[in-house]
């Protein structure tokens, strides 16, 4: 089975450019996670989507950033405009959320988009 | 106080040792707990759920004490690929949302 699908693997771009990243999560998961890593600050969580609708964006760092989920097997994240500090791994993961579960799943991730910002 | 803590290591050790990692976490209302492995410019993958009751997976031994509000993972006889990044996870409250904290790196030397 195909796990998250995550594209551009590496991206380099010049301060200023717009950035956008792009996520296919597993067939079937109802939840999209999407995640920045780095040294410094770890793994942070910046927006999730359940059945395709933002329900915590509290961690997505200023208006430069935003991420869409126009249907349930695709998702973007736009960086515009990019910044050195944003050079980060940004992973995205999916989970399936069963109405009248626990919360919190286990979520698959994706292998990442390595972002430099020059 | 952060949200998960744990101890960032790394711990050296040899093949064939035990070694113990643990976690706290700040918020009660959490209902589920995970450890996951990174190696080294790879995404996280799930090494475990952990329960209350505790559990196991061949050698590898989760343990979460909600009182304490800690959880636990021991590795028993190491092995050279046991060498990545350890997360413990924690959901948000009553939420899908996950903290990672900030992992334990383990080494297994020869």
């Amino acid at each position: 089975d195909a796990g998250v699908i995550q594209s551009p693997r590496h991206e380099v771009t010049e301060m200023g450019q717009e950035v956008t990243l792009r996520c296919k999560p597993i067939s079937g998961h109802n939840s999209l996670f999407w995640y920045r890593q780095t040294m410094m600050r770890g793994l942070e969580l910046l927006i999730y989507f359940n059945n395709n609708v933002p329900i915590d964006d509290s961690g997505m760092p200023e208006d430069r950033f935003s991420a869409k989920m126009p249907n349930a097997s695709f998702s973007t994240l736009k960086i515009q405009p990019s910044e050195p500090r944003d050079s980060a791994v940004y992973f995205c993961a999916s989970s399936f959320a069963r109405a009248g579960g626990a919360a919190g799943g286990t979520q698959y991730f994706g292998p990442g988009t390595r972002l430099t910002v020059l | 106080r952060k949200e998960v803590e744990q101890d960032p290591g790394p711990f050296n050790v040899p093949e064939g040792a035990t070694v113990a990692f643990n976690c706290t976490y700040s918020n009660s209302a959490s209902q589920s707990f995970f450890w996951y492995r990174q190696d080294c410019r790879k995404e996280p993958k799930l090494l475990m759920s952990v329960y209350s009751s505790g559990n196991e997976d061949g050698r590898f031994t989760a343990q979460l004490n909600r009182a304490s509000q800690y959880i636990s993972l021991l590795i028993r006889d190491s092995k050279l690929s046991d060498s990545a990044t350890y997360l413990c996870v924690v959901n948000w409250k009553n939420t899908d949302k996950l903290i990672f904290g900030t992992g334990t790196r383990l080494q297994v030397f020869p």
